[in-house]
């Protein structure tokens, strides 16, 4: 079982802020980690998959940082919008075909 | 190319009945994955098929099991409902690599009364 943390559980933000949160996970067994946002009533949306040491994506205004030998990815939101409200999922894929580790999420609330 | 879909999205049972709920996967995914969200929990991994085989299985109760088709459409069921199953299920489909993105359904929100 991969064991998967998020941080913080909730975040509260102003129109214009840059926000960032974490994911931590405690081994670089894994061969995939990915980001998810979750808006209420949605389906969870693919933001990125991340498979390299040191790998950076980028997709507007948001981007994601992995680093496997200190165990964490990093999200950031830069210039949020009250549309990036939602929550933010991080998952590990680890040797089990099929099956990915999810942390508990961040919540992000972008008020105008 | 369409969505993941699931059927039906909303669903009100009584404790001791059993329930059958479907997902139809993108097109040319072969396979799908299928998650319970409970109120406070991070999405838990209940099983996952390919090619109509289960290849893995979460820490669920035999209660819970799943089929898949041979055009890749899976369907779950949870036979003598429980209070504590009450939850959002919801299935992703993929290629095949472990690496690969799973695309998510809007889910079923199971109520078991």
């Amino acid at each position: 079982i991969l064991n998967v943390e998020q941080s913080p559980q909730s975040l509260h933000v102003q129109e214009g802020d840059s926000t960032n949160f974490t994911c931590s996970f405690p081994s670089s067994n894994f061969y995939a980690l990915h980001w998810y946002r979750w808006e209420t009533a949605k389906s969870p949306e693919a933001l990125f998959v991340m498979t390299l040491n040191g790998d950076e994506k980028k997709k507007g205004r948001i981007s994601a940082t992995l680093n496997t030998k200190e165990g964490y990815s990093y999200l950031y939101i830069k210039g949020s919008q009250p549309e990036d409200s939602a929550t933010y999922l991080c998952a590990l894929a680890g040797s089990t075909l099929g099956r990915l580790y999810f942390g508990r999420g961040t919540q992000l609330t972008v008020w105008p | 190319k369409a969505g993941v879909t699931q059927t039906p999205r909303y669903l009100i049972k009584t404790r001791g009945q059993q329930v059958t709920l479907s997902c139809s996967p993108i097109s040319g995914h072969r396979s799908v994955s299928w998650y319970q969200q409970t109120p406070g929990q991070g999405l838990q991994f209940l099983f996952e098929y390919f090619s109509e085989t289960q290849r893995n299985k979460g820490n669920f109760p035999g209660r819970f099991s799943g089929r898949q088709f041979s055009n890749s459409r899976s369907e779950m069921n949870v036979s003598t409902l429980e209070l504590g199953d009450s939850a959002l299920y919801l299935c992703a489909s993929s290629l095949t690599q472990q690496a690969d993105t799973q695309y998510f359904g809007p889910g079923t929100r199971l109520t078991v009364l």
